[in-house]
């Protein structure tokens, strides 16, 4: 089976503009997350989606925004990018929520480059 | 002040030999404890999850600790190998009304040397 697949691997954009990350799940698992991992240090969680819904929050501004759709994939959007906003983005998906007991299966990010 | 602290930063030890790295933790309701590998550049790797009613739990050679009364959770290596070089991450989860969320610690940055 496919493991969490996201894309792009990498991407560079300046300051301003706006940018979509991209998560697969892996088959079977309904909830994704995303986390932002800056060089050096451990990821911050972003945001948590279950069945389409969101269930969880991290402390970021209102520019950064996700969505999941029915087939359970997922799409992380970053509005007005600023220099900060450069990190590894990572996706992780799991069966049920993070409050469980599921193991969560991470990829191997989007590392966004903002000029 | 992060609620979640692992000690040491940076660790260095000599293939074969054991080591233990150190997570500290203030965030709460919790719901479970997770130690994860990341090797660089690569996504993290789950290797534990306890919840707080689990002291111990093995997964070939690395063994986590949970003491849910003081709020600590250790992760033991055993005869350590080159392969074991990478960042170990402790993450603890937390649910309550506004939802569920994981806070991450900085990681130990573990260097196995021939």
């Amino acid at each position: 089976d496919a493991g969490v697949t996201q894309s792009p691997t990498h991407l560079i954009k300046t300051r301003g503009q706006h940018v979509t990350l991209r998560c697969s799940p892996i088959s079977g698992h309904k909830s994704v997350s995303w986390y932002q991992q800056v060089l050096g240090q451990g990821p911050q969680f972003i945001f948590q989606y279950y069945e389409k819904e969101e269930r969880g929050r991290g402390n970021f501004p209102d520019r950064f925004s996700a969505r999941q759709f029915p087939n359970y994939s997922s799409e992380l959007n970053v509005n007005a990018l600023l220099l900060g906003d450069s990190a590894l983005y990572l996706c992780a998906s799991s069966q049920r929520t993070t409050g469980s007991y599921s193991p969560l299966h991470f990829g191997n990010g989007t590392r966004l480059t903002v000029t | 002040k992060n609620q979640v602290e692992q000690s040491p930063q940076s660790l260095i030890i000599l293939e074969g030999k054991n080591c233990t790295l150190q997570c500290n933790y203030t965030v709460s309701p919790f719901s479970n404890l997770r130690w994860y590998k990341q090797d660089t550049g690569r996504g993290p790797v789950s290797l534990t999850i306890m919840t707080f009613s689990e002291n111990t739990k093995s997964n070939g050679r690395y063994t986590a600790t949970l003491d849910a009364d003081t709020k600590q959770s250790s992760l033991h290596i055993t005869a350590s190998q080159l392969s074991d070089s990478a960042s170990y991450i402790c993450v603890v989860s937390v649910s309550n009304n506004a939802g569920n969320m994981l806070t991450f610690g900085g990681g130990t940055r573990l260097m196995v040397k021939p």
